[in-house]
């Protein structure tokens, strides 16, 4: 069965550092790979998505993931944290074609909280 | 219109009463999703609909209850919860074309069963 998981519960950092969330995945073949982050009370935000190709992927507000086949990481970057990244940041994979005779469900980790110190 | 609107927000009621949850995507997806967020657990996935027929429904209770009128619609009907039924609700779409989609979600509907 396919899983994800977030092996930091909660991380802090300083503002301006530069920031790693590590998200591991369990599937067979090739994934489908999303960082969502959640800020309180409100819903998910779609940060980055891998599909195929380069493994290296950008997305919104200077963030950035790198797919590793060989370690089943789909790890979130940023080079310099902002006050305003403090949020939830949770990993996601979808499989390709059905899955447990559903289409288009992610299956989501934990979440990794992330505070921001001034 | 922001993509995808939950009404209620906030919600709470009593054991035995009857609410419902609604869900309006402005997307023009085919697929609609009903996930349980609850403290220290990862997101769970309740309902699946494609093309407004229900593919997917994860062991959830028959106190929960889906509607799919439509593919820009989407209803949690409630009746009878429990306190630990608690949580936020949180209503998503996608178009889903062969694969996977990415996910568009809602800002949820948080639930409080006293």
């Amino acid at each position: 069965a396919q899983s994800v998981t977030q092996p930091d519960i909660h991380i802090t950092v300083s503002e301006g550092a530069s920031l790693e969330l590590r998200c591991n995945y369990s599937y067979g073949a090739t994934p489908y790979l999303f960082w969502y982050v959640q800020s309180p009370g409100q819903g998910l935000q779609l940060l980055l998505k891998y599909f195929s190709g380069d493994t290296l992927v950008q997305g919104i507000k200077g963030f950035e993931a790198e797919f590793k086949r060989s370690q089943s990481s789909f790890n979130l970057r940023k080079p310099s944290v902002h006050w305003s990244d403090a949020a939830e940041y949770f990993c996601a994979v979808g499989a390709t074609g059905n899955y447990g005779g559903s289409q288009g469900n992610l299956i989501f980790g934990k979440g990794t909280k992330l505070s921001v110190k001034p | 219109e922001t993509g995808v609107t939950q009404t209620p927000r906030h919600l709470v009621m009593g054991m035995t009463n009857k609410k419902s949850l609604k869900c309006e995507q402005h997307l023009g997806h085919n697929a609609m999703y009903w996930y349980k967020q609850s403290a220290k657990k990862p997101l769970e996935l309740m309902f699946v609909y494609n093309f407004k027929e229900q593919t997917e429904n994860n062991s959830v209770p028959s106190r929960f209850s889906p509607e799919c009128p439509n593919s820009s619609h989407l209803f949690l009907h409630l009746h009878t919860l429990q306190p630990e039924d608690s949580a936020l609700y949180l209503c998503a779409s996608s178009q889903v074309t062969g694969g996977v989609g990415e996910l568009f979600f809602g800002e949820g509907s948080r639930l409080t069963v006293l």
